[in-house]
């Protein structure tokens, strides 16, 4: 899988908006950029993913360069809850492959 | 949604003695099922690929005989460390993919925290 760079960690204020970046300038066309967070003591959790444009669901944005060679995760009003560490991943498209976990950027989230 | 339930979330036990951690997909069925092990203040490390019906495939230095794991039907995949030590001890966790595509979200369990004295 192509690796992915995240800053270690950020710091947001509670009800501000986070923009969470990645680099991926080694990304192949068939890789889907995926989002997961984990939250201290659980499993990873999926936030979002996305192939060329960008996406929005319930609980983030993602917006894709056009070159595709970096993304953000947007959190419109960060809030307590959403303190955890984000991980930025490419998946192949064409494969049941497993998610490759790199060390993510760990969100503080202040009240 | 999809969900990917693990047991037990947490187990203490003595050295030497063996586990079994269960991870089952609750509504959907899943032909692969990943396990990682994540120690602390680490990130997640795949460990192996679970397959039903057919053998495990192992990540480079997990020891297979160490750390059994059986895919015996489509919803559920169970993890057995073997004669446990100290250095086992680890948050191991299960996910599954509800396709077989690349382009799907995968669901992960809770995670099951082991401890061993």
């Amino acid at each position: 899988d192509a690796k992915t760079t995240q800053p270690n960690s950020m710091e947001s204020n509670e009800e501000e908006p986070v923009h969470l970046p990645c680099n991926h300038s080694t990304i192949s066309g068939t890789d889907y950029i995926h989002w997961y967070r984990q939250l201290p003591s659980q499993g990873p959790e999926y936030v979002i993913h996305g192939l060329t444009s960008n996406v929005n669901n319930r609980m983030a944005s993602l917006a894709i360069a056009e070159d595709r060679k970096s993304s953000t995760l947007i959190l419109h009003r960060a809030t307590l809850r959403d303190a955890a560490v984000y991980y930025c991943i490419l998946r192949d498209f064409s494969g049941n492959t497993p998610l490759v976990f790199g060390k993510g950027t760990r969100l503080s989230v202040i009240a | 949604g999809a969900v990917v339930s693990q047991h037990p979330s947490w187990v203490i036990c003595k050295s030497g003695t063996s586990v079994k951690i269960e991870c089952r997909s609750l509504d959907f069925q899943a032909t692969t099922m990943f396990w990682y092990r994540q120690f602390p203040k680490q990130s997640l490390m795949l460990m192996a690929t679970s397959n039903e019906g057919s053998k495990a495939t192992y990540e480079q230095g997990v020891e297979k005989d160490k750390f059994l794991i059986n895919h015996a039907s489509l919803t559920l995949s169970t993890l057995t460390v073997t004669s446990a030590h100290p250095e086992d001890s680890s948050f191991y966790i299960c996910s599954a993919p509800p396709g077989t595509s690349g382009a799907g979200e995968l669901f992960f369990g809770e995670g099951s925290r082991l401890t061993v004295l």
